[in-house]
């Protein structure tokens, strides 16, 4: 069946606009995670959904991202007022339930200039 | 918190021959999952091998094995045969309640 996507793959954005990441778990999958990959690091969680509930938000590096997942499937991650450091690859993961692996899509490669 | 160590940030291997790709993790937690997964240059996060920690086998998946001592808090990949397809990006991550926490990453070149 059809994997994790994430739209767009690419984005290119002015320093103080906002964006905003899609994904598309797998059908069904319960969790959904974000994490942020700067260049030549490993990914660093952001935030954790089980379905609609926002469970942990520990990893959100300032007030200035939000994400969210209405109805339990599709997530979205906002970056407002966007900065050069927030320049980094954002990957979306889902799992069937609320243990096991985790199901990585293709990325978003964020680039603010 | 947990934090996951990767002392190697380069490696590299003939094809054919085998390779061991180290990792070191830190919790206070008895139950959890290491994995590894391996990222190619199109970034998409691949599973290459799943332990959990409650298992005293090593996992293994055809030419991908594990060396998990836990005591140690140690969790090695050996890839056995190495291919021209295995050049990637390897992390090493720890999973306990929710969340991945992954190492740094191990660049690993294959020689033809």
């Amino acid at each position: 069946g059809a994997g994790v996507s994430q739209s767009p793959r690419y984005k290119v954005a002015k320093r103080g606009q906002d964006v905003a990441l899609r994904c598309d778990p797998i059908s069904g999958h319960v969790s959904l995670f974000w994490y942020q990959q700067a260049l030549g690091q490993g990914p660093e969680f952001l935030t954790y959904f089980q379905n609609e509930a926002q469970l942990d938000k520990s990893g959100l590096p300032s007030d200035r991202f939000f994400a969210e997942r209405p109805e339990g499937s599709v997530s979205t991650l906002k970056i407002q007022r966007t900065q050069q450091e927030d320049s980094a690859v954002y990957l979306c993961a889902s799992r069937p339930d609320r243990f096991g692996e985790q199901y990585f899509g293709p990325g978003t490669r964020l680039t603010v200039t | 918190a947990q934090t996951v160590t990767q002392s190697q940030p380069e490696m590299s291997v003939q094809e054919a021959e085998t390779v061991t790709l180290s990792c070191t993790y830190d919790t206070s937690e008895s139950d959890y999952y290491l994995f590894w997964y391996k990222q190619p240059p199109s970034r998409q996060m691949i599973l290459v091998i799943r332990q959990e920690a409650y298992k005293q086998q090593n996992a293994t998946e055809n030419r991908f094995s594990v060396n998990f001592q836990k005591a140690a808090k140690s969790f090695s990949l050996k890839i056995s045969d190495s291919q021209l397809g295995d050049a990637a990006m390897y992390f090493c991550a720890y999973q306990g309640a929710q969340k991945l926490v992954f190492g740094q990453g191990t660049r690993l070149t294959i020689n033809p």
